[in-house]
């Protein structure tokens, strides 16, 4: 299986700043890397796939990148409806797996 | 436009079979595979399996003896079955619908708490 390791586990930020998630799989992984934002008692909901394609609907304030075995999410100009608990996701191979996630947190 | 949703009872003793099936409203299952995830209290998510609208099905090793997933276009929704139940598998089951190239989990569930107990 490819292990998922995210970090930091929790961050706390204010309204406005700008704040980065990484996520590094134990192999390549060629871009299979999608990032979700879950809301408290709330399904997942994707964000960006591809590593850094936007998903119709999200705003531009939030971007991704990297490839190989290392990925990142930024999350620019933080709004209140940003904190939430974010997971990283490969799906280059089954079993898709998942980071432990990062719980962003109002300062 | 698309939507899903779980059900299924929310309560299953120990060493029975939990039972969940997934609705799909407003679209069809051509070209998708269609998936279920799960996420215990306080943890991470953890992929199950899918089932191709073909039929054929993949799913995550530490579970592969005790699942099955089946389709039913007919009736317009997809299930899950998994045996043998204990407290470990408490959590909250979501389906989600998953594009081909990429796999993208791009439409989920709301989501049912299903808890194991006797």
């Amino acid at each position: 299986d490819i292990q998922m390791t995210q970090s930091p586990s929790s961050l706390s930020a204010s309204v406005g700043d700008t704040v980065t998630i990484t996520c590094r799989a134990s192999q390549s992984i060629s871009m299979y890397l999608s990032w979700f934002q879950q809301k408290v008692g709330k399904s997942p909901k994707l964000l960006i796939s591809a590593s850094s394609s936007l998903r119709n609907g999200v705003p531009a304030r939030f971007s991704g990148g990297g490839s190989g075995t290392e990925y990142v999410l930024t999350i620019s100009s933080l709004q209140p409806e940003d904190f939430a608990t974010y997971y990283c996701q490969q799906t280059a191979s089954t079993p898709y797996t998942f980071g432990q996630g990062t719980k962003l947190e109002i300062k | 436009q698309v939507q899903l949703q779980e059900s299924g009872p929310r309560l299953v003793r120990p060493s029975e079979t939990l039972s969940l099936t997934c609705t799909v409203s407003g679209g069809s299952f051509s070209h998708y595979y269609w998936s279920w995830i799960r996420q215990a209290p306080g943890k991470t998510l953890e992929w199950i399996g899918y089932i191709y609208y073909t039929g054929s099905t993949v799913y995550t090793p530490s579970l592969k003896s005790r699942v099955a997933i089946s389709l039913d276009m007919s009736k317009s929704h997809f299930s899950l079955q998994l045996a043998s139940v204990t407290a470990a598998d408490t959590a909250v089951y979501y389906c989600a619908r998953v594009s081909d190239g990429w796999s993208n989990f791009d439409l989920w569930g709301q989501g049912i708490l299903v808890t194991v107990s006797s």
